[in-house]
């Protein structure tokens, strides 16, 4: 069955990145897209982005247009997703999940918070 | 961006009862609406596409309808494991992918 696993928990100074990992099993890689979104606590969920693991192609929300950088590596089955500056406001819950249909998704990673204290 | 505003933001249910849900787009997206069930500490989860297929595993009891700019999500007799958070989420204009702001639905 479809599992993606997720990186661990992180806590960053304001200014500094974060890399999360999102590890996919259960089906072929590069079939999917996968989006990332957020979710701060007590809120809505967030878009991030999104990537295509078959050629790499990406897509970004223009809130965070230059911070985020989202990659893949196919040999490791894995997706990454590179925020940059960070500040309070980015204190969340982070999660990749999977498409069906490139766009639409079915399944979601387990989550791995991000805490932004000084 | 297609704004997603869900009513009510709370809706207080007693088990075996029937919960409608509403999700109305700032403009129309077809179909291409998506519900998801998320409970405390854990990630959504894909209950309805296209606005009323069900995904796969989910009970018949939960039904999704409309097209264009309103929604329902139906569940026509509450169980205990369905007091949790709804949230639906347009994918038909993206990016970006917009989400509703959520119903909480909780025990009467």
């Amino acid at each position: 069955q479809v599992q993606l696993v997720q990186s661990g928990a992180e806590v960053k100074k304001p200014g500094a990145s974060v890399k999360v990992s999102c590890e996919a099993s259960g089906y072929t890689f590069t079939t999917y897209a996968f989006h990332w979104v957020r979710q701060a606590p007590g809120q809505r969920p967030e878009w991030v982005g999104w990537i295509n693991a078959g050629n790499g192609d990406t897509k970004y929300s223009q809130k965070f247009q230059g911070r985020v950088t989202i990659t893949r590596d196919t040999s490791a089955s894995t997706v990454y997703m590179d925020l940059s500056s960070l500040r309070s406001e980015d204190t969340a819950v982070y999660y990749c999940a999977k498409t069906m249909y490139q766009v639409l998704i079915d399944h979601w990673g387990q989550g791995t918070l991000v805490t932004v204290s000084s | 961006e297609i704004v997603m505003t869900q009513s009510p933001a709370t809706l207080s249910v007693s088990p075996g009862e029937r919960a409608t849900l509403s999700c109305r787009a700032s403009q129309g997206v077809s179909r291409n609406l998506a519900w998801y069930q998320q409970k405390p500490g854990q990630a959504p989860r894909l209950l309805i596409y296209g606005a009323s297929t069900r995904a796969t595993g989910i009970p018949v009891r939960f039904s999704g309808g409309g097209s264009g700019t309103e929604f329902t999500l139906t569940i026509s007799s509450l169980q205990s494991e369905d007091f949790a958070v709804y949230y639906c989420q347009q994918y038909n204009n993206w990016p970006p992918l917009t989400f509703g702001g959520g119903t909480k639905v909780e025990i009467k």
